[in-house]
């Protein structure tokens, strides 16, 4: 079946990159999102990729795609005290017009002064 | 431009007692609207989903129900909460059509006492 894997945390000092990882299982989802979640608060969709890119740069973020892999990477550059949150990856699923997409557990990122 | 809204934002419940939860959606006709759960911070569960009026599929067995009443209204109840119920309750919708990406409301806090 459907499956999105994530590692739970991640720790980096503020000025450094970080990375967070994501591999899915469907070879079929079209699109792979990257939501953001701060304390207490909704999902804001940070980007999203289209299944036959390989990469998307959004300023301080960078998207990397290996579909052969399925894996799905979100690199945040100069990383930022304002950056920690957690972060979701999302697949989109082979389910006609209901948009349903499968989420991953979510990656915590702690940014340390 | 499209705006999402939840209410309440917090609820406080004794066990037993019924639950009515509201989602509303402006700027956007004929939306994709979904219902969600997480649990401690993590990830998410889809709970309910539906492409229109009075078109309801459910996701997992449970003691809640969803209805759409109007296009851009979605309703999330309980006739008894049980305990199990405490969570944070997510309120998305998505446009039909391809990508089909979700946005999320602000979410209401639920406790069961």
């Amino acid at each position: 079946g459907e499956d999105v894997e994530q590692s739970l945390f991640l720790s980096v000092r503020e000025g450094d990159s970080s990375v967070i990882n994501c591999t899915y299982t469907d070879s079929s989802s079209t699109y792979l999102y990257w939501y953001k979640q701060e304390p207490g608060a909704g999902l804001q969709l940070l980007t999203y990729i289209f299944s036959n890119m390989d990469m998307k740069q959004d300023q301080r973020l960078t998207v990397l795609l290996n579909k052969k892999d399925k894996h799905l990477s979100l690199r945040i550059a100069d990383t930022q005290t304002g950056d920690s949150a957690i972060y979701f990856c999302a697949e989109s699923t082979s389910s006609g017009n209901t948009g349903k997409l499968i989420f991953g557990q979510g990656t915590t990122l702690q940014v340390k002064p | 431009s499209q705006t999402i809204h939840q209410w309440p934002a917090t609820l406080v419940q004794p066990v037993g007692s019924p639950l009515s939860l509201e989602c509303t959606v402006e700027g956007t006709s004929n939306p994709n609207l979904y219902w969600y759960r997480q649990a401690a911070g993590r990830g998410l569960q889809l709970l309910f989903y539906s492409v229109g009026i009075g078109q309801i599929s459910s996701e997992v067995p449970q003691n809640l129900s969803a209805s759409r009443p109007q296009d851009r209204q979605f309703i999330l109840s309980s006739k008894k909460l049980l305990l199990s119920d405490s969570g944070f309750y997510l309120c998305a919708w998505s446009v039909k059509g391809s990508p089909e990406t979700q946005y999320f409301g602000p979410g209401t806090r639920l406790l069961v006492l």
